[in-house]
């Protein structure tokens, strides 16, 4: 059974607007959360997390935003460069509040267009 | 500070046979974690190690095994190899302590033939 699902698969976005990412999970035990991009034949690279203690984290254009009793979390990119265009994934961690064990969405690919 | 090195980068086997890939984590950092990504499946947690002991393991078979040596370098062993086994192996290195995040390498490409 997929735990964290990402229902869009691609989304397209207009050069300075805001990209939205959506992420659902179904485990109430993931108590920490974390967002990666990732380019073809790349590793995945950090760009923000966010603690299950907290509804909001933001980090200079990227800010993730957990909704506990629904289950999701969104990224929020504003505002969004060509330079982003890449997969986004969204992973939990169970009970342990670090990053050890991931588990991960499928993957949203975000085009930024000029 | 060095990344999170994996070597090598690209491989090809032949069904059957065996492969062993290597992981040299960010200095420091005393978790070293693996994960699978395929097309069809996405991005899989494969183990973890801590301190040289495997402390998280996913649901793969047998087959996939994994070691940590004392400097923190892991390796990951698989044997028999199928043709489903093709994929991009990555490693993740981390502090393992709270809300610090985990840093791939740029994975290993194994094809089997």
């Amino acid at each position: 059974d997929q735990q964290v699902k990402q229902n869009s698969p691609s989304l397209s976005v207009q050069e300075g607007r805001i990209s939205i990412l959506n992420c659902d999970y179904t485990n109430s035990m993931f108590d920490y959360f974390l967002w990666y991009k990732k380019y073809p034949a790349e590793g995945p690279t950090f760009l923000i997390s966010i603690s299950s203690i907290k509804d909001k984290n933001e980090d200079g254009r990227f800010t993730v935003f957990l909704n506990k009793s629904a289950k999701h979390l969104s990224l929020h990119i504003v505002p969004s460069q060509p330079g982003d265009s890449a997969v986004y994934f969204c992973a939990a961690s169970v009970n342990t509040g670090t990053a050890s064990k991931l588990t991960f969405g499928t993957g949203t690919r975000l085009q930024v267009t000029l | 500070k060095a990344g999170v090195t994996q070597t090598p980068r690209y491989l090809i086997k032949t069904r059957g046979q065996q492969v062993t890939l290597s992981c040299s984590p960010i200095s420091g950092h005393r978790s070293v974690s693996w994960y699978q990504q395929t097309p069809g499946q996405g991005l899989q947690f494969l183990f973890e190690y801590f301190s040289e002991t495997q402390r998280n393991k996913g649901n793969f078979p047998g087959r996939f095994s994994g070691r940590q040596f004392s400097n923190s370098r892991s390796e990951m062993n698989v044997s028999t190899l199928e043709l489903g086994d093709s994929a991009l192996y990555l490693c993740a290195s981390s502090l393992a302590t709270e809300n610090t995040e985990a840093f791939f390498g740029q994975g290993t490409r194994l094809t089997v033939v």
